[in-house]
């Protein structure tokens, strides 16, 4: 079993609609977690840093960390279509200086 | 600044060559890491370098060696290409401490025919 599984997708939406990606992890070290964004033939870009449970809020975006439960998530408001690309979940902690990260989901937001 | 840089964008090999992928970055940090990307399996490690000096295996070293030449740079050595290592890859990099953030380049695409 992987240490980290992403809901796989493909997800596709209209614009304006609220995105819920989420993450589940087996690992009670990771304290780190992180969501990357990648577009087309791109490299992945950090798009959220959260340490610890909890909430982050970054305009549209917000994650969630939920470590009772080892869940993930990331929220994106009033989605656009410049949101469409893959997100990657990440995960890290116990002292490697390794990040792990989920397969992704592949979003495309429709006009 | 460039940030991560990677040579070449694109390459096609047949099975049984060799070559190096350069990876270049001019935020000087300590980490550095070798990724593949494969269709719908995320990005798997392949070696990492904690600092410079040294380097680790990661979830898929078979078939590859890397050089850390000194902190800006590290590559990634294919001694000779099969068609399982078809893929994009991706170096990254990373400051010290406890930011986990890694800064991505912008990835070759390598064939193996």
């Amino acid at each position: 079993q992987k240490e980290v599984e992403q809901d796989p997708g493909p997800l596709s939406v209209p614009e304006g609609a609220i995105v819920s990606l989420n993450c589940t992890y087996s690992n009670s070290a990771f304290q780190y977690f992180m969501w990357y964004r990648q577009y087309s033939r791109k490299g992945p870009e950090l798009l959220m840093y959260t340490y610890s449970s909890g909430n982050k809020e970054d305009g549209r975006f917000t994650a969630q960390v939920d470590k009772s439960s080892k869940y993930i998530s990331l929220f994106i408001r009033d989605s656009q279509p410049s949101d469409s690309a893959t997100y990657l979940c990440a995960m890290a902690g116990g002292g490697a200086g390794k990040s792990t990260f989920g397969d992704g989901t592949t979003l495309t937001v429709k006009p | 600044n460039a940030g991560v840089t990677q040579t070449p964008k694109f390459q096609v090999l047949k099975t049984g060559q060799s070559m190096t992928l350069q990876c270049a970055q001019d935020m000087n940090h300590n980490s550095m890491y070798w990724y593949r990307q494969d269709p719908g399996m995320g990005l798997r490690l392949i070696y990492y370098s904690a600092s410079e000096g040294t380097t680790d295996k990661g979830e898929v070293p078979n078939g590859y060696n890397v050089s850390r030449l000194n902190k800006r740079e590290f590559s990634l050595r294919l001694e000779s290409a099969a068609p399982s290592q078809t893929s994009v890859y991706f170096c990254a990099s990373r400051d010290r401490g406890q930011s986990y953030e890694q800064y991505f380049g912008p990835g070759t695409r390598l064939t193996v025919t």
